[in-house]
């Protein structure tokens, strides 16, 4: 099976950069994705790694180490808007392309 | 509309009725998911369909029924749930394996 883990929670401040961490085993590892869910609202998707290595779009950044089993969400200049709930869900190809696997998220509070 | 849209948006329904969500997507996308969120657990796969065909069913019970017409409209049938499946439930669309898009959610609550 899959296991993924995430801290639960995170506080920073308003124009700080913060990192959230996941880290995940699986035998057949085949993509990681992160999303973004604001309280009461719909997830939506923010990054996606399949090769190692750092993604950088805008002030968020993904990064990526397969062989490690991990990854992290980078956000910077962070504002208010940016307290909401980051999910990692990841792919197995042994599983199907389709299905993800999610961790239970890390609600992030950004505090003025 | 555009997107992911899912109706009705808040549910409450007695152990005996029988309800059912509906999902719709503009996206032209050819895959729709059902997902369940449950407080401080992670989201859970119930079912997914490719081109209106079902090809994953995660071990749902089978009070949870899921149709599929087309590739854009998807619903859920519910009957005699348990007061354990009030939850979040997430719809969601991708073309093939791409990144999945999702709706608003439909809130349930089973007394």
């Amino acid at each position: 099976g899959q296991n993924i883990d995430q801290p639960t929670e995170m506080t920073a401040t308003e124009g700080a950069i913060v990192q959230i961490n996941c880290t995940y085993q699986t035998s057949g590892f085949n993509g990681l994705f992160w999303y973004q869910q604001h309280a009461g609202e719909a997830p939506t998707f923010l990054s996606y790694n399949v090769l190692d290595g750092l993604e950088e779009k805008g002030r968020f950044s993904s990064f990526l180490s397969r062989s490690k089993g991990y990854s992290y969400l980078l956000l910077k200049e962070l504002q208010m808007k940016d307290s909401a709930s980051y999910l990692c869900a990841v792919r197995d190809r042994n599983t199907g392309f389709q299905k993800l696997v999610f961790g239970t998220g890390t609600r992030l509070l950004v505090s003025p | 509309e555009t997107g992911v849209t899912q109706t009705p948006r808040h549910l409450v329904m007695g152990m005996t009725n029988k309800k059912s969500l509906k999902c719709e997507q503009h996206l032209g996308h050819n895959a729709m998911y059902w997902y369940k969120q449950s407080a401080k657990k992670p989201l859970e796969l119930m079912f997914v369909y490719n081109f209106k065909e079902q090809t994953e069913n995660n071990s749902v019970p089978s009070r949870f029924s899921p149709e599929c017409p087309n590739s854009s409209h998807l619903f859920l049938h519910l009957h005699t749930l348990q007061p354990e499946d009030s939850a979040l439930y997430l719809c969601a669309s991708s073309l093939q394996g791409d990144e999945q898009f999702f709706g608003p959610g439909t809130r349930l609550t089973v007394l």
